[in-house]
């Protein structure tokens, strides 16, 4: 099946900084790229879906100023969290769709673990 | 509303066959997923239903009911590593992003 790498897969950092994740498709050109959220023992939330050359559409009570998408190409997402703060501690994970005839696929990255101190 | 219901836990034996349930109330339906997560994992895909009918796939198997709103995974011949947390998803039209609604997940223990 195709292949979304995401980098770092594990960052720490001080509250009020900035983390950048990147989520890239290695092997396809991916349509549409997602970012969910996942806390410990919750299901997957989706924070927005993001289209090449297109502005982020984020879901509600997502904020746009502090969760910035840029969709740079076909290949490459990226999800910063600007002045992070504890709460922000969560796993991220980004999935890219990919038509493939029958259906269209959404194909995850392996996340990051995000933790601010 | 949209929701999707599945259990929050199981317990099945290893090498026994252990059925998860989901059912879903959604505003329009185009197709069901079924992911498997393992603990500090991302998903991963396991199948793919759009049409009634019981879809295989090795050990795993999918149903879906579309009139019923009910879906089912079965997995046969239970091993350790199928430990983990199974996802049913529901993708919703008429969305051109082919968002999908996420359960919240059925953990599944399996004891030797």
């Amino acid at each position: 099946g195709a292949v979304v790498s995401q980098h770092p897969s594990r960052v720490i950092c001080k509250s009020g900084t900035s983390v950048k994740i990147e989520c890239r498709s290695l092997d396809f050109q991916a349509t549409t790229m997602f970012w969910y959220r996942q806390f410990p023992k919750q299901s997957l939330m989706l924070m927005a879906t993001s289209n090449e050359g297109s502005k982020a559409t984020y879901e509600q009570g997502v904020e746009k100023d502090k969760f910035l998408i840029n969709h740079a190409s076909l290949t490459l997402s990226t999800l910063t969290v600007t002045s992070a703060h504890p709460e922000d501690s969560s796993f991220y994970i980004c999935s890219a769709r990919v038509s493939s005839g029958r259906f269209s696929e959404q194909f995850f990255g392996p996340g990051t673990r995000l933790t601010v101190l | 509303g949209q929701n999707i219901d599945q259990p929050t836990e199981m317990t099945a034996t290893e090498g026994a066959i252990v059925q998860i349930n989901c059912t879903y109330q959604t505003s329009g339906f185009n197709g069901l997923f079924w992911y498997q997560q393992h603990a500090g994992e991302a998903p991963t895909f396991l199948s793919y239903n759009v049409l009634d009918g019981l879809e295989e796939k090795g050990r795993f198997s999918s149903f879906l009911s579309r009139s019923k709103g009910y879906s089912y995974l079965l997995l046969k011949e239970l091993q350790m590593k199928d430990s983990a947390s199974y996802l049913c998803a529901v993708r919703d039209p008429p969305d051109s992003n082919y968002q999908l609604i996420w359960g919240a997940g059925t953990k599944l223990i399996i004891k030797p």
